[in-house]
């Protein structure tokens, strides 16, 4: 049980921001929202977590809801490189609870 | 050169047969991890280790056994081969002094097919 809620695709313009939604309605206080993704072909990556606060890393920004209940990653210019199956995933600490759901797919079109 | 590094990168084999998975890590962690992906699925965790003396089961450890060797090696062996073994494997590794929630570092997957 993943317990988070991604949608299942979205698609974006090379160079425009993108914004993936994810939803933790049962998030307690202690867990962290984590962000990887998934190039074809390849191993998982991780892109940026938070807990509270709103986060920026070099990747990608992490918006989190002020009710914690949901979170929202943000590609500030998406690249063709940046086609892939995003993961939000939430922990309750110790990196072994990090359960991956389905993900969702991300299309970057040219 | 890659900080997780897996062997061999594909196999094919016949079910019953004893296959051994590798995986090997420069990073200097002491956290390793096997996870399983299974066509348009997340990954799933079939074994952890978090130093050479501790192995543990994760969500999906039956028909499955590993080995680490030493703080860097973490084997993952299937006794027995069946054909719903067929998925991509992938090792990862953390460090537990990243104290902003250990990040997990993957490799580059074993993709695995059993006849």
């Amino acid at each position: 049980d993943a317990k988070t809620t991604q949608p299942n695709s979205m698609e974006s313009n090379e160079e425009e921001p993108v914004h993936l939604p994810c939803n933790h309605s049962t998030i307690s206080g202690t867990d962290y929202i984590h962000w990887y993704r998934q190039l074809p072909s390849q191993g998982p990556e991780y892109v940026i977590h938070g807990l509270t606060s709103n986060v920026n890393n070099r990747m990608a920004s992490l918006a989190i809801a002020e009710d914690r209940k949901s979170s929202t990653l943000i590609l500030h210019r998406a690249t063709l490189r940046d086609a892939a199956v995003y993961y939000c995933i939430r922990s309750q600490g110790g990196s072994e609870k990090l359960v991956f759901g389905k993900g969702m797919k991300l299309t970057v079109n040219p | 050169d890659a900080d997780v590094t897996q062997t061999p990168r594909n196999r094919i084999t016949k079910t019953g047969k004893r296959i051994m998975l590798e995986c090997s890590q420069t990073k200097g962690h002491d956290r390793m991890y096997w996870y399983r992906q299974d066509p348009g699925l997340g990954l799933r965790l079939i074994y952890y280790s978090f130093d050479v003396k501790d192995i543990n089961k994760g969500e999906i450890s039956d028909g499955y056994s590993v080995s680490r060797q030493a703080q860097a090696k973490f084997s993952l062996s299937l006794e027995s081969a069946i054909p719903n073994q067929t998925a991509l494997y992938f090792c990862a590794t953390s460090d537990h002094r990243d104290t902003t929630q250990e990040t997990q570092y993957f490799g580059p997957g074993t993709r695995l097919l059993v006849l």
